[in-house]
């Protein structure tokens, strides 16, 4: 079975870190661009980070560039989101997600496939 | 950045309904638009890919139409399980709309 599973999340004071994990099964790993992708409390969804299967590439939304780092573990089938300088809006559920290249008509076109559960993080003193 | 909106940003529907969401990209995006299927508590599910292309396993009553700036996802007849919060996602630089909520009328 294709799963993704995250953890690590917590309550965390502001400016403190927190260490995101997502382990990936049955499915090559090391075939595919992921994602972290988060969804504060009552809110819509924000793309957080994409990685590269190699992890030559890394893109990160403009909030979170210089304090959250993306990286993996292709050996251990592992993503993982280190966050720093933590703030009270980065309170969210955060998931994990599969990039999907898909050929259509000659050009390819990337979506996210397969999804954790998600994990919580709570930003507060 | 390109910016995605969606309208409406909530809808009460019938099931057999036939339902649109429209998005719109500030910027032409060609056909790299992508939507999801999102319920309460659960993490969201890819139903449309490449503007119009149907995801493995999605009903056939969903489908994706537009390119450049201008996109819709229509459910032709509604069943209870759709209601549900709909995302559009534009793949290349990878934002979400705001979401449109789906509710039983």
């Amino acid at each position: 079975e294709v799963q993704l599973v995250e953890s690590g999340g917590g309550l965390v004071q502001p400016g403190g870190s927190l260490r995101l994990s997502c382990a990936a099964s049955g499915f090559t790993f090391s075939s595919y661009w992921m994602s972290w992708v988060r969804q504060a409390p009552g809110k819509g969804l924000e793309w957080v980070a994409n990685i590269k299967q190699d992890g030559s590439e890394k893109y990160y939304v403009d909030s979170v560039k210089g304090r959250f780092t993306i990286s993996r573990d292709n050996a251990k089938n592992s993503l993982y989101l280190q966050m720093n300088s933590l703030r009270a809006e980065d309170t969210a559920v955060y998931y994990c997600a599969r990039v999907q290249q898909q050929l259509v008509q000659g050009y390819y076109y990337y979506g996210m496939d397969v999804w954790g559960q998600g994990t919580t993080v709570t930003v507060s003193s | 950045d390109i910016q995605m909106t969606q309208s409406p940003s909530s809808l009460s529907a019938s099931v057999g309904d036939r339902v649109t969401i429209t998005c719109r990209a500030s910027q032409s995006i060609s056909s790299y638009l992508n939507w999801y299927q999102q319920k309460p508590g659960k993490a969201p599910k890819l139903l449309i890919y490449a503007a119009s292309s149907l995801q493995s396993g999605v009903p056939s009553r969903f489908s994706g139409s537009g390119s450049g700036t201008d996109f819709t996802l229509t459910i032709s007849s509604l069943q209870p399980e759709d209601f549900a919060t709909y995302y559009c996602q534009q793949s290349y630089s990878t934002s979400f709309g705001q979401g449109t909520r789906l509710e039983i009328k």
